[in-house]
């Protein structure tokens, strides 16, 4: 079953802009990641953001958490064409033997225009 | 670094079929995982491995095995394929140590038909 959700599904924005994709979880979290996939890729690790931390930031990356609402939101900002790609939040739930296992969302396509 | 390798990249099978996909790591991580994605599915994890000779199920296990027989090296076998194994199967690793993210290699894309 799917943990994380995101949205939208889609968004396509002109290079400059921000571009903002939020992520919807259902149980409590250890850690949520963010991860970028482009096309015919594997993915790639952009940021993670703990349970008690509410904030972080990473170059034009800045990720929030809300624990309390159970979602997290990923900005980009100033976009470029080469961010185009698919992001993804991931949920870290486990504990023992389940720990650092991941359960991914199903995805925002991002589609920066130039 | 190479990171995580996945041979082949490209697969197409005959229903019935077995075959063997191949994961190595060169960073010395614990942990190790099969994912597979589908169109509009996002990943899903298949099984995946706390250290070396240890597996578990994940949560489509069904219809895949997988062994761990060396740490650097995790292999996924489908013993009788079928058309609902077409799919795009990423593996991962992590150190095993909290908050840490994990490494994926590039996919093999494997049609059944």
């Amino acid at each position: 079953s799917q943990q994380g959700e995101e949205d939208p599904q889609a968004l396509s924005i002109q290079e400059g802009e921000n571009a903002t994709m939020n992520c919807s979880y259902k149980t409590s979290i250890n850690n949520l990641q963010w991860y970028r996939q482009n096309s015919g890729r594997g993915l790639v690790h952009l940021i993670l953001i703990r349970s008690n931390e509410r904030e972080k930031h990473s170059g034009r990356l800045r990720v929030t958490l809300d624990t309390s609402k159970k979602s997290s939101s990923l900005l980009i900002t100033a976009s470029r064409a080469a961010d185009t790609a698919s992001y993804f939040c991931a949920t870290d739930v486990g504990s023992g033997a389940g720990s650092y296992q991941l359960t991914f969302g199903k995805g925002t396509k991002l589609s920066v225009i130039p | 670094n190479a990171g995580v390798t996945q041979t082949p990249k490209f697969r197409v099978l005959k229903t019935g079929q077995s075959m063997t996909l191949l994961c190595a790591q060169d960073m010395n991580h614990e942990y190790m995982y099969w994912y597979r994605q589908d169109p509009g599915m996002g990943l899903r994890l298949i099984h995946y491995s706390v250290g070396e000779g240890t597996t578990a199920k994940g949560e489509v296990p069904d219809g895949y095995n997988v062994s761990r027989l060396k740490k650097q090296n995790f292999l996924l076998g489908l013993e009788s394929a079928a058309p609902s194994q077409t799919s795009v199967y990423f593996c991962a690793s992590n150190p095993g140590r909290a908050g840490q993210p994990q490494h994926f290699g590039d996919g093999t894309r494997l049609s059944i038909l």
